[in-house]
This record gives structure tokens, sequence and C-alpha cells, in this order.
């Protein structure tokens, strides 16, 4: 089993959906939380960073996560076909793991006009 | 502009040669990390290194190597012995570690 699963879709949605991305994860120690967006031939982009269980708000973004449930979301509100891309999830345990990132496999989300 | 740049973007290497990819950041970041990427495998980890001087293997570094003799650069050596070389290599840093890391644009590399 992997540390982390993300399900890599791919997802279609139309222009102006609220956009639903997971992953779940096994290791109980990770505590901060990020995505990423990647566009085709690019490297990733950091867009969210989160420490422990919450919410983060950064415009259309919303980060959560649940740490009881080893559970983690990002939410995209009014997609843009600008957001098309393969999101990924990144965690890490921070401490002595000399910040080494564990990632998901990736989504690949399509915002069709 | 502060970044990461990666050259080349594409590479081939022939059968028994080692190639080079180059990782440069001005970000003044301590950190930095070699991934390589496959379809569907998500980002793992080859190499990382706290500081200058320093550097420590990562979850799939044989076949590979690399040096830190400048804190703004970080090349990534693949060797003859890695026998499955396709992939798309990435070069990230970060301010220090648990911080978030940022990556450059990429080396895609193909055997001739």
């Amino acid at each position: 089993q992997k540390e982390v699963e993300q399900d890599p879709g791919p997802l279609s949605v139309p222009e102006g959906a609220i956009v639903s991305l997971n992953c779940t994860y096994s290791n109980s120690a990770f505590q901060y939380f990020m995505w990423y967006r990647q566009y085709s031939r690019k490297g990733p982009e950091l867009l969210m960073y989160t420490y422990s269980s919450g919410n983060k708000e950064d415009g259309r973004f919303t980060a959560q996560v649940d740490k009881s449930s080893k559970y983690i979301s990002l939410f995209i509100r009014d997609s843009q076909p600008s957001d098309s891309a393969t999101y990924l999830c990144a965690m890490s345990a921070g401490g002595t793991s000399y910040g080494k990132l564990t990632f998901g496999q990736g989504t690949i989300l399509t915002v069709h006009p | 502009d502060g970044g990461i740049t990666q050259s080349p973007k594409y590479l081939f290497r022939k059968e028994g040669q080692n190639v080079t990819l180059s990782c440069e950041q001005n970000l003044n970041h301590d950190a930095m990390y070699w991934y390589r990427q496959d379809p569907g495998q998500g980002l793992r980890l080859i190499y990382y290194s706290q500081i200058v001087n320093d550097f420590q293997k990562g979850d799939i570094a044989e076949g590979y190597s690399v040096s830190r003799e400048k804190k703004e650069s970080f090349p990534l050596t693949v060797t003859s012995a890695q026998k499955n070389p396709t992939a798309f290599y990435l070069c990230a840093s970060s301010i220090l570690v648990n911080q978030p890391q940022h990556f450059g644009d990429g080396t895609r590399l193909s055997i001739l």
C-alpha cells in the first residue's frame, strides 16, 4: 500500500463547477500538507501549504486537512479552463525527516468552457 | 527574477554514457532536491542536500550521483548504471527543511 493515495482521474468538469480533489495517507507522522499544480511540461507550482488539521483559504482555493481521518482535500470554486492541470498532493513529517516530501500520483483535471 | 533554472530542457543519452543535468537557484535557499517523475507514479526523491558539501540519498539513488560545491548549484549525473533513465527530472529548493519546496521546469531525459 502506498503511503499517499490520490485518485488519478482524469476529472473533467464544466467551467464554473466546484472541484474537489482528495488524498488519503497512512503515515500518522505527517504534519505538513501541500498542494501543487503542474501544467504540461512544467515543474509543479505550490498552491497551498498547511500545517496540521484545519482549513486554509486563498482566493478560489480551499485546503482542508483532517488528521483524524488521514484525509486532505483541495476545493476549487468557480473553476476556469486555466485550472486545467495535474494536481499533486504532498506531505511531510517534519522533525528529523529532512523535509522529505511524499507525493500522491497526481489528479489530471480538465475544465472545459 | 528569483527562481530555479534547469538545463537543458531536453536531453538524449546514448547507451553507456553518463549525462549531467544542471540545476541553479538564486533564491538563497539552503536545501536542494532532485526528483524523478514517471507517468502515474508521482515524484520520487533521488538525492537531497541541506547545506553545501553535504548530500544524502533519497529513495531511488542507485545509478545517480550529485555534488553540492556551491549553495546555488546542485547538478545531477545520470550514470550508465541507471538502466531505466527515461523520465522527467525535477530540481527543487527550500529555505530550510520542512519549508515548502519550489520547483524548476524540469529536464526530460530520453534514451537514443
